[in-house]
């Protein structure tokens, strides 16, 4: 079984240029959720997918952020305008049931906005 | 909202001693508290977990105990080899599955 793919692995923009980063979940799972890691720093939540709704999107930055999942299955991210501080590594996650469950990380992809 | 703190930030053992992590945590309604093991290039990858009902759980050179009073959960690798050499990640969630994540901690494993 195919695990959580996402692309592209690395991607370095100028700044105001814009970006967008793809999730491909596990298939069969309803949840799908993005994290961001910035400079070393923790993994911080951005936003939660159940199906094509978003269920919680208290941790997007800005409105430059917008993530979406069309038809409940792959979800894409995009920054646009990008700016220096959007650096970091963006995650997704998914997973069949929610609280309890198990969730599944993609590698990540590394933007770099210079 | 949830808040995770993690320490140490950095350990460096002998190979076949123990590593120790430890993690406190703010909302009493967090439940489930994974560990996640990152290696060089890849995602986070679940390692154990322990929700709130249970006080401790073992998993062959790895065991994680939760103290739900004192909201605090620790992650113990015995034994330890090379390929645990990692950053190895705490965290706390709610219903949802939202994880608060702790910091990190850079784990070195030295021949």
């Amino acid at each position: 079984e195919a695990g959580v793919t996402q692309f592209p692995s690395h991607s370095v923009i100028e700044k105001g240029q814009t970006v967008t980063l793809r999730c491909d979940p596990i298939s069969g799972h309803d949840n799908l959720y993005w994290y961001r890691r910035v400079m070393g720093k923790e993994i911080k939540f951005l936003l939660h997918f159940v199906k094509e709704s978003k269920q919680d999107e208290s941790g997007m930055p800005n409105n430059r952020f917008l993530a979406e999942r069309t038809g409940g299955t792959y979800s894409t991210l995009k920054v646009q305008p990008a700016e220096l501080e959007d650096s970091g590594v963006y995650f997704c996650a998914s997973s069949q049931g929610t609280g309890g469950t198990e969730a599944f990380f993609g590698q990540g992809t590394r933007l770099t906005v210079v | 909202g949830e808040n995770v703190e993690q320490h140490p930030s950095t350990l460096s053992v002998q190979e076949g001693d123990s590593a120790v992590i430890k993690c406190t945590y703010s909302d009493s309604a967090s439940n489930y508290f994974p560990w996640y093991k990152q290696e060089l290039g890849k995602g986070p990858q679940l390692i154990i977990d322990i929700r709130s009902n249970v006080g401790e759980k073992k998993d062959q050179r790895i065991a994680v105990t939760l103290n739900k009073t004192a909201k605090h959960f620790s992650l113990h690798i015995t034994e330890t080899q090379p390929e645990d050499s990692a950053v190895y990640f705490c965290a706390a969630t709610d219903s949802w599955g939202k994880l608060q994540f702790g910091a990190g901690t850079q784990v070195v494993v030295t021949p």
